[in-house]
């Protein structure tokens, strides 16, 4: 079935340091892929999506490209801050044979930044 | 509006006792979820409801009963719980597309989760 592989962490950066979140999958045709964040105690926000090969999400200086040739969706941004601090999910939208679709979650980065 | 609400935000019962969590959207999004939360893991999806009706239980244990009134509401019905069912309960709302070409395309709203404690 389908799979989300993400690289787990936890990752401590320093403010304004270069930030990846490895995130591959394995999928039937070609899925729609997110990135959601959560923050302490609150629920899950799409931070940004692609929908078709090569397409690059972007929200809030965040940046993921889809790359169906590597079947990656890695998440960067240039300087991060210490409001970046969360747990952030890969995820790609699945259609099974029979049912509504869903998605199918990566496991999680839990990422702090430090002042 | 783009919001999905949850009530309560936090809920504490005991093993006997008969509680409900409401989630409301008004996207007119005709696919909603509950999914469970455990510290530390990704949401595990519990149930989908696709145009009111039911389309996936992944299995959940019968003292968790869904029920979708309508479009726009969705309720989990607690009964009988157990301490280890203590997490965060999420719903999730999506349009629910499908491209031309077939490919998938299930963009979920979330709302902001119920903690609810098991004693």
């Amino acid at each position: 079935g389908d799979s989300v592989t993400q690289m787990e962490g936890p990752v401590t950066l320093s403010e304004e340091a270069f930030l990846t979140i490895n995130c591959t999958y394995t999928a039937t045709g070609y899925p729609s892929l997110f990135w959601y964040v959560q923050y302490p105690g609150e629920g899950l926000q799409l931070l940004l999506k692609a929908t078709k090969a090569d397409d690059k999400g972007s929200n809030k200086g965040f940046e993921a490209t889809y790359r169906k040739e590597t079947t990656s969706f890695h998440l960067e941004k240039g300087s991060v801050q210490v409001s970046d601090s969360a747990v952030y999910f890969c995820a790609l939208s699945s259609k099974p044979l029979q049912g509504a679709q869903k998605l199918v979650f990566g496991q999680g980065t839990r990422l702090t930044i430090n002042p | 509006d783009t919001e999905v609400t949850q009530t309560p935000k936090h809920l504490v019962m005991g093993m006997t006792n008969k509680k409900s969590l409401k989630c409301e959207q008004h996207m007119g999004h005709r696919a909603m979820y509950w999914y469970k939360q455990k510290a530390k893991k990704p949401p595990e999806l519990m149930f989908v409801y696709s145009y009111e009706k039911l389309s996936i239980n992944e299995s959940v244990p019968s003292r968790f009963s869904p029920e979708c009134p309508n479009s726009s509401l969705l309720n989990l019905h607690l009964h009988a719980l157990q301490p280890e069912d203590s997490a965060l309960y999420l719903c999730a709302s999506s349009q629910d597309l499908v491209w031309p070409d077939g490919s998938s395309y299930n963009e979920q709203f979330f709302g902001p989760g119920t903690r609810l404690t098991v004693l």
